[in-house]
């Protein structure tokens, strides 16, 4: 069965850094989505992704954030310059035509900034 | 704004007994969707069931099903005949019509007794 993939599965950083994390949906999907989860907290939706233009964002999701689809199968998400509560653990999802109410999620990228 | 409330940090049931996990949420919406999301240790979130609210009759996928009050603003998700594989971080999750996120609840951490 098809799974979203999710690249690396854990990166330590610098604070200051660019860190991209890395997700190949499932391959004819069409809708993207990041979130996040702060050791303890919930999971919080950081910005969706259709049509190569973000369709929604969270009021975390600011500039120091972007997203991209660069090839037709991988989705980014960058961080410009991290900060110490950056470090979570980043979810990528996407959902495809025969499940519009079924968002598939990748198994996370754990981000520990230093 | 949404919010999702699992009171129950942690649960736990004997193999082969009944246990339900408890989600209220808070909306003004009238159209929405309900999820009851699963993550498996190390492993990715994987939808267990939803409701439509517009729907009367509570959801069922095999053992698993849903008491969805809609007045009450209650969505409480119940496993039968419990396995060890039912051992996980389950998450209730809010999504209104239209919109592309969903808002989840802390999560209600499952253990299975052998």
């Amino acid at each position: 069965e098809p799974e979203v993939t999710q690249t690396p599965s854990h990166q330590v950083t610098q604070m200051g850094q660019e860190v991209i994390l890395r997700c190949v949906p499932i391959s004819n999907h069409l809708y993207f989505y990041w979130y996040r989860q702060i050791l303890g907290q919930k999971v919080e939706f950081l910005v969706s992704f259709y049509n190569n233009e973000i369709s929604e964002k969270s009021e975390i999701f600011d500039d120091q954030f972007s997203v991209e689809r660069p090839d037709g199968s991988n989705f980014t998400l960058k961080i410009r310059s991290t900060k110490l509560e950056d470090s979570a653990m980043y979810f990528c999802a996407s959902i495809g035509p025969e499940s519009y109410n079924e968002q598939f999620f990748g198994p996370g990228t754990r981000l520990t900034v230093l | 704004a949404q919010t999702v409330t699992q009171s129950q940090p942690e649960m736990s049931v004997q193999e082969a007994e009944t246990v339900t996990l408890s989600c209220t949420y808070d909306t003004s919406e009238s159209d929405y969707y309900l999820f009851w999301y699963k993550q498996p240790p190390s492993r990715q979130m994987i939808l267990v069931i939803r409701q439509e609210a517009y729907k009367q009759q509570n959801a069922t996928e095999n053992r698993f099903s849903v008491n969805f009050q809609k007045a009450a603003k209650s969505f409480s998700l119940k496993i039968s005949d419990s396995q060890l594989g039912d051992a996980a971080m389950y998450f209730c999750a809010y999504r209104r019509a239209g919109a592309q996120k969903l808002v989840f609840g802390q999560g209600t951490r499952l253990t299975i007794n052998p």
